[in-house]
């Protein structure tokens, strides 16, 4: 059962254009939403992060929107640039069972073309 | 600001041979996770620990092992490694919300 999904596995942009990746859950009890980015032999690295309470988070060039009632999240990157290419992960955070649980997405792959 | 440590990075391990993965977290973080990556597979969690003398399961707890007997370390033990077990390994530490932070990994095969 795949709390959180995304379903591309790749992306490729043109250098310069907007990246929108983005990323479904069906547990309602998810309350905070969070994307990483990973380099290749690396860990992933936190980007940025949304509250349920909320509907966007911007941080320079990456903004988070996030649609409650379609339970969809999405990551826009703009302009995007070459440093940009990565896995990016979606991950959505709960308490289930009196503990905090995080739920990561597939991840998808996103190249920037020059 | 070291964060999160993990070793080693790389291992090969033989069908049936143990061993363990070690995690260090110097953030004084209460959560501590072991996670593992599998190619189009995302991120999936073996163990967790909400502190000290707290552990749980995670999705994907068999053949795996954990203790928490500090704040500061979380080790993953293998017993009798399977090729399924080839993975790159993950451990994670935050407070009890908010970001999580990783480690390098570590690549792990299983011949």
């Amino acid at each position: 059962d795949q709390q959180v999904k995304q379903n591309s596995p790749s992306l490729s942009v043109q250098e310069g254009r907007i990246s929108i990746l983005n990323c479904d859950y069906t547990n309602s009890m998810f309350d905070y939403f969070l994307w990483y980015k990973k380099y290749p032999a690396e860990g992933p690295t936190f980007l940025i992060s949304i509250s349920s309470i909320k509907d966007k988070n911007e941080d320079g060039r990456f903004t988070v929107f996030l649609n409650k009632s379609a339970k969809h999240l999405s990551l826009h990157i703009v302009p995007s640039q070459p440093g940009d290419s990565a896995v990016y992960f979606c991950a959505a955070s709960g308490v289930h069972q009196g503990a905090q649980k995080l739920v990561f997405g597939q991840g998808t792959r996103l190249t920037i073309n020059p | 600001n070291a964060g999160v440590t993990q070793t080693p990075k790389f291992r090969i391990l033989k069908i049936g041979q143990s061993m363990t993965l070690q995690c260090a977290q110097d953030m004084n973080h209460n959560y501590m996770y072991w996670y593992r990556q599998d190619p189009g597979m995302g991120l999936k969690l073996i163990y967790y620990s909400v502190g000290a003398g707290i552990t749980d399961k995670g999705e994907v707890p068999n053949g795996y092992n954990v203790s928490r007997s500090t704040t500061e370390d979380f080790p993953l033990r293998l017993e009798l490694a399977a090729p399924s077990q080839t993975s790159v390994y993950f451990c994670a530490s935050r407070i009890v919300t908010g970001e999580l932070f990783f480690g390098e990994g570590s690549r792990l095969t299983v011949l």
